[in-house]
């Protein structure tokens, strides 16, 4: 099973950016997909959006197209989600987890990111 | 977008008891259903896959049950360290994840 670890604790600025990156080990980088999953204080999971790894292919849930970006460095085994024009609503803890083939649930997952936006 | 509706949003229950929980698709999303353990400040676990299939390492005491738009969690015997957040989620069409029920003490 992979293992996944993820970027630390950030701060952010209303309308500023975040780049957040998810390390795979412990299985070939591009044998399964991606998915970023976000979870905000006392609240329940909601899908972002995956990238294959081995194709560069991403799906963006529509409620983030057009301000959230997924890409990877197969180099180092390692997938970035990037945020545009942050809001206190983006506010949220941060996961990303594997899925061994595209339409099946979540098998591994970071250990999570917490982004806080503030002024 | 599938909707996902789990009931109860909190249990309360002691160990030893049998718990349920149930959760509904706004459409059906054949037997395309996960189940998720997540502990405070801990990222959710895989539980049950397709259903009813138990995920690798998950005690026998956790079960999946449905169909359709309709499913079921069950614990058989609660044990301490099943004190936590569930949430289903579906992976018929995209994937969309339910509110989430809790069970305390």
């Amino acid at each position: 099973q992979v293992q996944l670890v993820q970027s630390g604790a950030e701060v952010k600025k209303p309308g500023a950016s975040l780049k957040v990156f998810c390390k795979a080990s412990g299985s070939t980088f591009s044998d399964y997909y991606i998915h970023w999953v976000r979870q905000a204080p006392g609240q329940g999971l909601e899908w972002m959006g995956w990238i294959n790894p081995n194709s560069g292919g991403t799906n963006y849930a529509q409620k983030f197209q057009g301000w959230v970006t997924m890409t990877r460095d197969t180099s180092i085994s390692t997938v970035y989600m990037e945020m545009s024009r942050l809001t206190p609503d983006d506010t949220a803890m941060y996961y990303c987890a594997t899925s061994l083939q595209l339409w099946l649930p979540f098998d591994s997952w970071g250990q999570g990111t917490l982004i806080t936006v503030s002024s | 977008d599938i909707q996902m509706t789990q009931s109860p949003s909190t249990l309360s229950a002691s160990v030893g008891d049998r718990v349920t929980i149930t959760c509904r698709a706004s459409q059906s999303v054949d037997s395309w259903l996960a189940w998720y353990q997540q502990k405070p400040g801990k990222a959710p676990k895989l539980l049950i896959y397709k259903a009813s299939s138990l995920q690798s390492g998950v005690p026998s005491r956790f079960s999946g049950s449905g169909s359709g738009t309709e499913f079921t969690l069950t614990i058989s015997s609660l044990q301490p360290d099943d004190f936590a957040t569930y949430y289903c989620q579906q992976y018929n069409s995209y994937w969309t994840f339910g509110q989430g029920t809790k069970v305390e003490i």
